[in-house]
């Protein structure tokens, strides 16, 4: 069955240090692959997206996650986290060239900043 | 730009009533809408799909008797819990698809039914 693992449930990092968000995945083919995060009283919003090509992806707000065929992870990194990057992280992840744009997505990883 | 709303943010029923939750895009139109459901500390599980002009397509395990959802324009859609049990307290999340897996999360409504 297709699933998402995101094994960190809380991770806690001090401002400035770096971070990096595990996500892996079972699926048969290699699916299409999303990072999300999750602040209060905010809509999910994608951080990025791996579709093909360049295996190392970049997103906003200073993300990028690294997309390794041979380990079935699509990690997201920081290299120096901000107080604001406190939030629930989620990674996700669709079938490709599917008929729909169903998401499954991972149980979240939710990141503490102490400054 | 792509902000979608819900409405309300937080609800509070007895058992055997409805409840309807709106969701809304503000400036931006959607093709395809997707309601979600999420419990603490658990992922986002998809619940349902609608196409304009379409009927809703529900995922394997959601009642669609007890879930209706109405996809009344490109900026606008509907989910009503009918006959609300404690078990369907959770935070609904919709989100609106622009084009492929472009989609715009709205910030949820959390329902407790007592």
């Amino acid at each position: 069955a297709q699933s998402v693992t995101q094994p960190d449930i809380h991770i806690t990092v001090s401002e400035g240090a770096s971070l990096e968000l595990r996500c892996n995945y079972s699926y048969g083919a290699t699916p299409y692959l999303f990072w999300y995060v999750q602040s209060p009283g905010q809509g999910l919003q994608l951080l990025l997206k791996y579709f093909s090509g360049d295996t190392l992806v970049q997103g906003i707000k200073g993300f990028e996650a690294e997309f390794k065929r041979s380990q079935s992870s699509f990690n997201l990194r920081k290299p120096s986290v901000h107080w604001s990057d406190a939030a629930e992280y989620f990674c996700a992840v669709a079938p490709p060239q599917g008929n729909t744009d169903k998401l499954i997505f991972g149980t979240g990883t939710r990141l503490q900043v102490f400054p | 730009g792509a902000v979608v709303s819900q409405h309300p943010s937080w609800v509070i029923c007895k058992s055997g009533t409805s409840v309807k939750i709106e969701c809304r895009s503000l400036d931006f139109q959607a093709t395809t809408m997707f309601w979600y459901r999420q419990f603490p500390k658990q992922s986002l599980m998809l619940m349902a799909t609608s196409n304009e002009g379409s009927k809703a397509t529900y995922e394997q395990g959601v009642e669609k008797d007890k879930f209706l959802i109405n996809h009344a324009s490109l900026t606008l859609s509907t989910l009503t819990v009918t006959s609300a049990h404690p078990e369907d307290s959770s935070f609904y999340i919709c989100s609106m698809g622009v084009q492929s897996y472009e989609q715009y999360f709205g910030p949820g409504t959390r329902l407790t039914v007592t």
